[in-house]
């Protein structure tokens, strides 16, 4: 069964500092992976995703992410951490199926940004 | 374009009641899925809808039922709550069959 482990609960940083947040996962198959930010009372919105090719993805808010197969990973950085980017992150399998899909969610971690 | 919506944002019932939660997909998507997010937990997969009927669940019990209209959106229904689903519902949009998925903002469910 596929499932998504983000070892960190808590991060804080500071301001200005470079961020890195783990994302580990299980699938048999090639996987689809997502990275997406919550924050608090508000919806998922979608940071950044990877389907194939290039293992290093750019997103949103200056955010990447890099796939990396052997080590099952998909790590979450930014080089430079905004006050604004305190909020939740959530790693996501997607199971793609011919009838449908679904996303797997780690249990997400907790950003908090200190100035 | 607008994104996802769901209606309503909050909403309070007791124990027993039965619940409708409410979703229109982002324009051009023809997929629905829902997904439940308990307190300090990530999303849960519920069920996915297209072309009006269920495509996939997750382990969720018959107490939980949806439907897809002609027009795409989609409703959520929540027969003899119970106090542990009491959860931000989140609607999420795509297009069949292997689009992202969108979110919409959630609907907060409090069971008293």
């Amino acid at each position: 069964a596929q499932s998504v482990t983000q070892p960190d609960i808590h991060i804080t940083v500071s301001e200005g500092a470079s961020l890195e947040l783990r994302c580990n996962y299980s699938y048999g198959a090639t996987p689809y992976l997502f990275w997406y930010v919550q924050s608090p009372g508000q919806g998922l919105q979608l940071l950044l995703k990877y389907f194939s090719g290039d293992t290093l993805v750019q997103g949103i808010k200056g955010f990447e992410a890099e796939f990396k197969r052997s080590q099952s990973s998909f790590n979450l950085r930014k080089p430079s951490v905004h006050w604004s980017d305190a909020a939740e992150y959530f790693c996501a399998v997607g199971k793609y199926m011919e009838y449908g899909n679904k996303l797997v969610f780690g249990a997400g971690t907790i950003l908090r940004v200190k100035s | 374009d607008a994104g996802v919506t769901q209606s309503p944002t909050h909403l309070i019932k007791t124990r027993g009641q039965q619940v409708t939660l409410r979703c229109s997909p982002k324009s051009g998507h023809d997929t629905v899925s829902w997904y439940q997010q308990a307190l300090g937990q990530g999303p849960q997969f519920i069920f996915q809808y297209y072309e009006e009927e269920e495509r996939q669940r997750g382990n969720f019990p018959d107490r939980f039922s949806g439907h897809q209209f002609p027009n795409y959106s989609s409703e959520l229904n929540v027969n003899a709550l119970l106090l542990g689903d009491s959860a931000l519902y989140l609607c999420a949009s795509s297009s069949f069959p292997k689009e992202t998925q969108y979110f919409g903002p959630g609907t907060r469910l409090l069971v008293l």
